[in-house]
């Protein structure tokens, strides 16, 4: 069945710099759009990325962009999250999740991992 | 940017009741690409209903979706114990946006 296993959270200091993975199994991964969505802590889902089965797309949210990279490795059959210059409000819990489909939009998020807890402090 | 809310923040029902959630978009959803999702602590959010009233795989028909433009509805029939969780909308037309959530509590 559909596997979605984040890694790569953990503590790290304002301004600096952090990468999170997904790993994917059960179905063929270049074949999906694949999201990053977070949930700081108390809140509620707030979408972040999102990059189109190819990779030839890519779109953010407006709180990211300019400081956060998506991208994927088909061969590896995993998606990232380069996160540069982090502050405290990027505290929180980060789900991969994959697309219905190919595109970057038009298709709901019809699986998703557990996520990984990211904290950003001094 | 695509505005959702949802109503209520918190909706206290029993055992067996019948659940209205609402969402409503500040501008139209672009070919009813509206979704919910059931949200539990700990645990990877679950679609349940996407095009606005289509099902997701497994996912039992108590739960049923209507609307359309910026008006949508999420109904649970009868309240079972694995139903009390976090319920969010989101739009995938127009780049992706939540609404900010209701919870369902056990009176």
């Amino acid at each position: 069945q559909v596997h979605l296993v984040e890694s790569g959270g953990g503590v790290v200091q304002p301004g600096r710099s952090l990468r999170l993975s997904c790993a994917a199994s059960g179905f063929t991964f270049r074949s999906h759009a694949m999201h990053w969505v977070r949930q700081a802590p108390g809140k509620g889902l707030e979408w972040v990325a999102v990059i189109s089965y190819d990779g030839s797309d890519e779109n953010y949210a407006d709180s990211v962009q300019g400081r956060f990279t998506i991208s994927r490795d088909s061969s590896k059959n995993t998606l990232y999250l380069q996160m540069n210059s982090l502050r405290a409000e990027d505290t929180a819990v980060y789900y991969c999740a994959r697309a219905g489909g190919y595109a970057s939009s038009g298709y709901p998020l019809d699986r998703w991992g557990q996520g990984t807890l990211v904290t950003v402090s001094s | 940017e695509i505005v959702l809310t949802q109503s209520p923040g918190t909706l206290s029902l029993s055992l067996g009741e019948r659940a209205t959630l609402s969402c409503r978009a500040s501008q139209s959803v672009s070919s009813n690409y509206l979704a919910w999702y059931q949200h539990k602590a700990g645990q990877a959010p679950r679609l349940l209903i996407y095009g606005a009233s289509s099902r997701a795989t497994g996912i039992p028909d108590r739960f049923s979706g209507s609307g359309s433009g910026t008006d949508f509805t999420l109904t649970i029939s009868r309240l079972e114990p694995e139903d009390f969780a976090v319920f969010y909308c989101q739009q995938y037309g127009s780049s992706q946006t939540f609404g900010q959530g209701t919870k369902v509590e056990i009176k």
